[in-house]
């Protein structure tokens, strides 16, 4: 059974650092894209980024509104990604799942964590 | 970037119902999309992906239809697990974008 478990949220200050992590379980890692979205309170879903996997160079791509403060990164001998996010804003306070695409490449979300609740306040 | 729009933003409707969401992108995606359902409190569920295929375990009176700009998702008839929010995504090119979503309620 696939299981994805988000971790490191919580209530942080405005322009703060904090690292999400993803453990993954139940399939084969390192053969997929991670992807991260996030949903604001009470608003839509808001896709945040991928990493591919080592086999497609482990490279990543990023919406605009975190591009330059977010990264993600993936331990594959750990059946982890990552989610840096640095330069908190209040518009960041979301809830950020991390979620297993359908195949190697596709875009598709397959297997969705339950989700790990930010909280930006000063 | 591709917008995506939905229509309607809220859609109310008895169990039994035909329910059809329409999603427009705003430049062809082929066959790129994806619809979810997500229920209050929960993660979003991937429903169809490449348009028309069914996710494993998903009911097979859900169906999904359309290319390039114009995408539907049908519900052919409406059960009581199916009042929820409806979200469609493309994945034709990065940022990968979702529709605003469609709200279905009694």
């Amino acid at each position: 059974e696939v299981q994805l478990v988000e971790s490191g949220g919580g209530l942080f200050q405005p322009g703060r650092s904090l690292r999400l992590s993803c453990t993954a379980s139940g399939f084969t890692f390192g053969d997929y894209t991670m992807n991260w979205v996030r949903q604001a309170p009470g608003k839509g879903l808001e896709w945040v980024g991928f990493i591919r996997s080592k086999s497609f160079g482990e490279t990543t791509e990023y919406a605009a509104s975190v591009k330059g403060r977010f990264a993600i990164s993936r331990d594959d001998s750990r059946s982890i990604s990552y989610l840096q996010m640095n330069g908190l804003k209040s518009e960041d306070t979301a809830i950020y799942y991390c979620i297993k695409s359908k195949g190697k490449l596709s875009g598709s979300l397959e297997y969705w964590g339950q989700g790990a609740l930010v909280t930006v306040s000063s | 970037d591709i917008q995506m729009t939905q229509s309607p933003s809220t859609l109310s409707a008895s169990v039994g119902d035909r329910v059809t969401i329409t999603c427009r992108a705003s430049q062809s995606i082929s066959n790129l999309l994806a619809w979810y359902q997500q229920k209050p409190g929960k993660a979003p569920k991937l429903l169809i992906y490449m348009a028309s295929s069914l996710q494993s375990g998903v009911p097979s009176y859900f169906s999904g239809s359309g290319s390039g700009t114009k995408f539907t998702l049908t519900i052919s008839s409406l059960q009581p697990d199916d009042f929820a929010t409806y979200y469609c995504q493309q994945y034709h090119g990065s940022p990968f974008t979702f529709g605003p979503g469609t709200k279905v309620d009694i």
